[in-house]
């Protein structure tokens, strides 16, 4: 079974750049997650979708961080304009539904704001 | 913020048990013990999960106490692959929150 799939490995970009992040989840998996990790840090949630629909995003930084997964599977998450701390991995997780269902993470993108 | 307390590193010798502690004092009863394990640039890789009863699987054994206020994953044989930070999250409802995690060090 293939695993969540991410692109790109590796970002580098000088602030007030755009990027875009893609996740393609694993196949059937309703629930997909993105999680910020700052080094030496765990993982922290940004947003979580439940199909197409959003169900947290408490976390996420609404004025530059927008995330979208309009057809339910594939996910892109956008920075807009970059800042300095938002050097982190990017983590995409799955899982089959929300609740207590076992969350399955991806490689992760790391991104580099000069 | 975590609700749980691990220590920040452990050492471990290759083909021993690894016991790696978590406190999870003010655990509900609908929360889920999750461990998970991160190597150096990948994501976070799903090891065990339990409720109340301990549980094994072809990874790693996870002891929860009655009380639930903590628990120990254990790793019987420990290879040198295993080095990797170790974190122990609570989960209701699909939110994971982790900690620092503990850095599992396995020396030959």
């Amino acid at each position: 079974e293939a695993g969540v799939a991410q692109s790109p490995r590796y970002k580098i970009i000088e602030k007030r750049q755009s990027v875009a992040f893609w996740c393609n989840p694993i196949s059937g998996h309703a629930t997909l997650y993105w999680y910020q990790q700052i080094l030496g840090q765990g993982p922290k949630l940004l947003i979580q979708f439940q199909n197409n629909g959003v169900v947290d995003d408490s976390q996420l930084p609404k004025d530059r961080f927008s995330a979208e997964r309009l057809k339910g599977v594939d996910s892109t998450l956008k920075i807009q304009p970059a800042k300095l701390e938002d050097s982190a991995v990017y983590l995409c997780a799955s899982s089959l539904s929300a609740g207590t269902d076992t969350q399955y993470f991806g490689p992760g993108t790391r991104l580099t704001v000069l | 913020d975590a609700k749980t307390t691990q220590p920040p590193s452990m050492d471990c010798a290759e083909g021993r048990a690894a016991n790696l502690p978590c406190n999870h004092s003010t655990i509900s009863g609908n929360e889920y013990v999750y461990w998970y394990r991160q190597i150096h640039s990948q994501g976070p890789q799903y090891i065990i999960h339990g409720l109340k009863n301990n549980e094994t699987n072809e990874m790693a054994s996870l002891i929860i106490t009655e009380d639930r206020k903590s628990s120990t994953l254990i790793l019987p044989h420990a290879t040198l692959r295993d080095t990797a930070v170790y974190y122990c999250v609570l989960t209701s409802y699909g939110k994971l929150t982790f900690g620092q995690g503990t850095i599992l060090t396995v020396h030959p």
